[in-house]
């Protein structure tokens, strides 16, 4: 079975400061890996996805993660942020396509000015 | 490209009443639509995946004679909240499919739906 672990429930950063978002998951078998953000009372937005290839992924906004096999993480970064960023942020975890997601607790971004 | 429609967008209902939620696949069609909830200030639980044609599967612990779902077409999934309560107010929100080379999931914009 899998499953999905989001260490920080609340990250507090400074403006322009870096970030890092933790998250790891555990599976048997290979893993599409993808983070989400959302915004107060809105749907999710995907930021950045991992299905194979190179185990550094761009996404929007910025984002960037790093697939570890052997770690079994999947940490999203961001070099400078901004009060725009301030949201919830969702690791999410499937077996391939077309199969469930299975999603992390979840990670509260707050930029402070 | 590859959009899914959910409607409405809120809902207030009584206590005791039916309410249906609906997601469409406006331009590819969705042989698999799973159905999530998402309580405040917590995380998106599976409720049920959907598949074209044929019954739902729940999650454990989902009671499925209160929650209906309906995957009658390629590009229409239906969630009907049958004698809602209070403790089903949640925001429910549905997601496909459409492809390793697009979002790989796409989800709908979700529903507030508040029993009162």
């Amino acid at each position: 079975a899998q499953s999905v672990t989001q260490l920080d429930s609340q990250v507090p950063v400074f403006e322009e400061a870096p970030v890092e978002l933790r998250c790891n998951y555990s599976s048997s078998v290979s893993v599409y890996l993808f983070w989400y953000v959302q915004y107060p009372n809105q749907g999710l937005q995907l930021l950045l996805k991992y299905l194979s290839g190179s185990t550094l992924v761009k996404g929007i906004n910025g984002f960037e993660a790093e697939f570890n096999k052997s770690q079994t993480s999947f940490h999203l970064r961001k070099p400078s942020v901004h009060i725009s960023d301030t949201a919830e942020y969702f690791c999410a975890v499937s077996d391939g396509g077309n199969e469930k997601l299975t999603f992390g607790t979840g990670t509260r971004l707050t930029i402070i000015p | 490209g590859a959009v899914v429609s959910q409607h409405p967008s809120r809902v207030i209902c009584k206590s005791g009443t039916s309410v249906k939620i609906e997601c469409r696949s406006l331009d590819f069609q969705a042989t698999t639509m799973f159905w999530y909830r998402q309580f405040p200030k917590q995380s998106l639980m599976l409720m049920a995946t959907s598949n074209e044609g044929s019954k739902a599967t729940y999650e454990q612990g989902v009671e499925k004679d209160k929650f209906l779902i309906n995957h009658a077409s390629l590009t229409l999934s239906t969630l009907t909240v049958t004698s809602a309560h209070p403790e089903d107010s949640s925001f429910y929100i549905c997601s496909a499919w459409t492809g390793a080379s697009t979002y790989g999931y796409t989800f709908g914009s979700g529903t507030r739906l508040t029993v009162v």
